[in-house]
């Protein structure tokens, strides 16, 4: 079986750009999480889809927004892009179990 | 607010030198622990689930163990493929702003030859 895709793997945005993340789950897994990871504050929730649902969403502002396909695609998009926003973002997906399988990541680094 | 907490930040082992990775954590209603290896640039990888205290897992030169309050990684003879940031999750039954699953920072291991 596939692993979690994330597209792109790397971009380089300038501030107040906007960004848009696509994340593509195992297949059969409805459930789609995204983090954002950095150095000092490590892994940090965004928000999780499930069923083109959202179920939870992080302490992160309304510029951070995202959404989930039928297919159960995900995509994470980033408005009015900060420096701070400079980030490794991660997806994960998981069936019915607990465990949550993570993608590689996209980096963005934004000048 | 629930917490996870990791030490030692860092670890440097010499090959062969075997150790244990802590991960506390104070958490209402937890479901599970989980043990992740991330390497460099890369989304974290999935080793072990454990689900009730005195629960071990297993996998090669690693085992993961479970209390109430706290679970261990035990590297046996470590080798230098072992080195990579290794991090722990608690699974609670609630989601809210920090999400279901809560991440501690992370332990940088690095095996010298």
């Amino acid at each position: 079986k596939a692993g979690v895709t994330q597209t792109p793997r790397y971009l380089i945005k300038t501030r107040g750009q906007q960004v848009t993340l696509s994340c593509s789950p195992i297949s059969g897994h409805r459930s789609v999480s995204w983090y954002q990871q950095t150095p000092g504050q490590g892994l940090q929730f965004l928000f999780e889809y499930f069923s083109e649902t959202q179920r939870n969403k992080g302490n992160f502002p309304g510029r951070f927004s995202g959404r989930q396909f039928s297919n159960s695609r995900s995509e994470m998009n980033v408005s009015t892009l900060e420096l701070g926003d400079s980030a490794l973002y991660l997806c994960a997906s998981r069936t019915g179990t607990d465990t949550q399988y993570f993608g590689p990541g996209t980096r963005l680094t934004v000048l | 607010e629930d917490q996870v907490t990791q030490s030692p930040e860092a670890l440097r082992l010499q090959e062969g030198e075997s150790s244990s990775l802590n991960c506390s954590y104070t958490v209402s209603g937890l479901r599970g622990l989980f043990w992740y290896r991330q390497d460099p640039g890369k989304g974290p990888e999935f080793l072990f689930t454990l689900y009730s205290a005195g629960e071990e897992k297993e996998k090669e030169r690693l085992k993961a163990t479970l209390t109430k309050k706290e679970s261990f990684l035990h590297i046996t003879a470590p080798k230098p493929e072992d080195s990579a940031t290794y991090l722990c999750a608690v699974l609670r039954p609630m989601g809210g702003s920090q999400g279901n699953l809560i991440f501690g920072k992370g332990t940088k291991l690095s095996v010298k030859p």
